[in-house]
């Protein structure tokens, strides 16, 4: 059974400190995704990246990071965690087919900063 | 604003019931997709529509595409309890580089 996996469910962290968020995808897709899904306003795209090493900014990058090393693994970084950053974080990967840009989702990271 | 603006944003009917939710946009998308996700999992895709027009049956739901490939919706004949979830509607375009662009979402709890 193919898989995005993220391997932490549930984080409580506190404001100022720094965070990572892991997802590990076993399907060789090219691209990967960190969306943010809050009530009321649906998933927003925060990076996404189409190749090992490259990212490119989505909507809502501000306060965010990421890192890609390896094919499978897609890293999202809150350098200094804030309060407004309390959410669900959701990543998935995709085959690079435009016109057919099926995601595949992890089960979520659900994180609140106090 | 949200590009995609679903409709209603909270469902809640008998079991047995029909329903539809809608998905609507000033903008032509080159193909939209239907995701259902439930408490404490990701979404996971339901369906794609491409072609203007297009209708997709699963089982007891019934997927449309607009002619103009600006809307969707999606209706479900016969609710049950297992279709409790949220449903969210993603359009791709070609000049936000294929990426999806997500509706908010619509809630919906079937009670038995």
């Amino acid at each position: 059974d193919v898989k995005v996996t993220q391997s932490s469910r549930y984080l409580v962290k506190r404001t100022g400190e720094k965070v990572f968020l892991e997802c590990v995808q076993d399907m060789d897709h090219e691209n990967m995704f960190w969306y943010r899904q809050d009530p009321g306003l649906g998933l927003r795209l925060i990076y996404f990246s189409y190749d090992v090493k490259m990212k490119e900014k989505g909507d809502i990058p501000e306060g965010y990071s990421v890192s890609r090393e390896k094919k499978e693994r897609f890293s999202l970084i809150l350098e200094s965690a804030s309060t407004n950053q309390t959410s669900m974080y959701l990543c998935a990967s995709s085959l690079l087919r435009p016109g057919a840009n099926v995601l595949t989702f992890g089960a979520g990271s659900r994180l609140t900063v106090l | 604003t949200q590009l995609l603006e679903q409709s209603p944003q909270f469902l809640s009917i008998q079991e047995g019931e029909n329903l539809t939710v809608y998905c609507n946009s000033s903008s032509v998308f080159s193909s939209l997709q239907w995701y259902r996700q439930e408490p404490g999992e990701g979404p996971v895709l339901l369906v794609t529509v491409v072609t203007g027009g297009e209708v997709k049956k699963l089982k007891r739901l019934t997927f449309q595409f607009g002619d103009a490939r600006k809307d969707s919706s999606l209706h479900i004949t016969a609710a049950q309890p297992g279709d409790t979830g949220l449903y969210l509607c993603a359009g791709e375009r070609m000049e936000y580089g294929n990426k999806l662009v997500f509706g908010a979402g619509t809630i919906l709890r079937v009670k038995s």
